[in-house]
C-alpha cells in the first residue's frame, strides 16, 4: 500500500515553455500532497503544500505564477513550471500524506520528475 | 528556521553497523523520520519516531531522544546495497517535513 505515481519520469524542453507533472495516489486518498524540488546532491527542499480543494501554500521565495499546482482530486495534484528556465531544471519529487500507524502520518514520495530545461 | 545536522560522508565494510547521527533545532516537533535514498530516485520510508527511545525495524533501528534533540539510525550487517544516502527529517509544528541534506553511506566489499 501507499504508493505514488508522478508522471513523466524524466522531461526535456526548451527555454519559455511550460511543463506539467502529475503526482498521484494509487491506492490511498490523499487530502495532502507536498512538492520538493532537489538539486544535485542537495537535500529536499519542501516548494508548496496542496491541499484538495483549495489553493496551495508555498513557502519562502517560490514564485507561486512560476509554479502553479492544482489539486483537484484527492489522488491528483499537478505541478506546472512555467516559461522553464535552465536554472529550473532539477529533480521533482512530490510526496502525499498517508498513514504509518501508531495514529501517527507520514509522507510517501514519488518516483521523482527529472526536468531538464534547453 | 529548522536547522537539522547530520554528517556529510560515511564508510564502511561490508557486514559491519554504522550509526549516523542527526541533530535538530526546528520550531516545534511532531516526529523524526529517516528515509533512504539511492541515487536519480525518490526517498523511501524507513523509520518513525516521536517517542524517546529505540524503534527496531529487522537491521535497521532508530533512536530519538527529544531532550537533546537528537536521533540516530543504525545500520546492522551492511549489505552492499544500503550505499544511499539517508536523510533526516523533523515533522515540524505545521506537520511540514523539514530535511537534513543527507549523509552518503558507501559500503565496502
Amino acid at each position: 500500500g501507499a504508493v505514488v505515481s508522478q508522471h513523466p519520469s524524466w522531461v526535456i524542453c526548451k527555454s519559455g515553455t511550460s511543463v506539467k507533472i502529475e503526482c498521484r495516489s494509487l491506492d490511498f486518498q490523499a487530502t495532502t500532497m507536498f512538492w520538493y524540488r532537489q538539486f544535485p546532491k542537495q537535500s529536499l527542499m519542501l516548494m508548496a503544500t496542496s491541499n484538495e480543494g483549495s489553493k496551495a501554500t508555498y513557502e519562502q521565495g517560490v514564485e507561486k505564477d512560476k509554479f502553479l499546482i492544482n489539486h483537484a482530486s484527492l489522488t491528483l495534484s499537478t505541478l506546472t513550471v512555467t516559461s522553464a528556465h535552465p536554472e529550473d531544471s532539477s529533480f521533482y519529487i512530490c510526496s502525499a500524506r498517508g498513514l504509518a500507524g501508531r495514529g501517527s502520518d507520514t509522507q510517501y514520495f514519488g518516483p521523482g520528475t527529472r526536468l531538464t530545461v534547453l | 528556521g529548522q536547522n537539522i545536522d547530520q554528517p556529510t560522508e560515511m564508510t564502511a565494510t561490508e557486514g559491519a553497523i554504522v550509526q549516523i547521527n542527526c541533530t535538530y533545532q526546528t520550531s516545534g516537533f511532531n516526529g523524526l523520520f529517516w528515509y533512504q535514498q539511492h541515487a536519480g530516485e525518490a526517498p523511501t520510508f524507513l523509520s518513525y519516531n516521536v517517542l524517546d527511545g529505540l524503534e527496531e525495524k529487522g537491521r535497521f533501528s532508530s533512536f530519538l531522544s527529544r531532550s537533546k534533540g537528537y536521533s540516530y539510525l543504525l545500520l546492522k550487517e551492511l549489505q552492499m546495497k544500503d550505499s544511499a544516502s539517508y536523510l533526516c527529517a523533523v515533522k515540524d509544528s505545521d506537520y511540514k517535513l523539514s530535511f537534513g541534506a543527507g549523509t552518503t553511506v558507501t559500503v565496502r566489499a
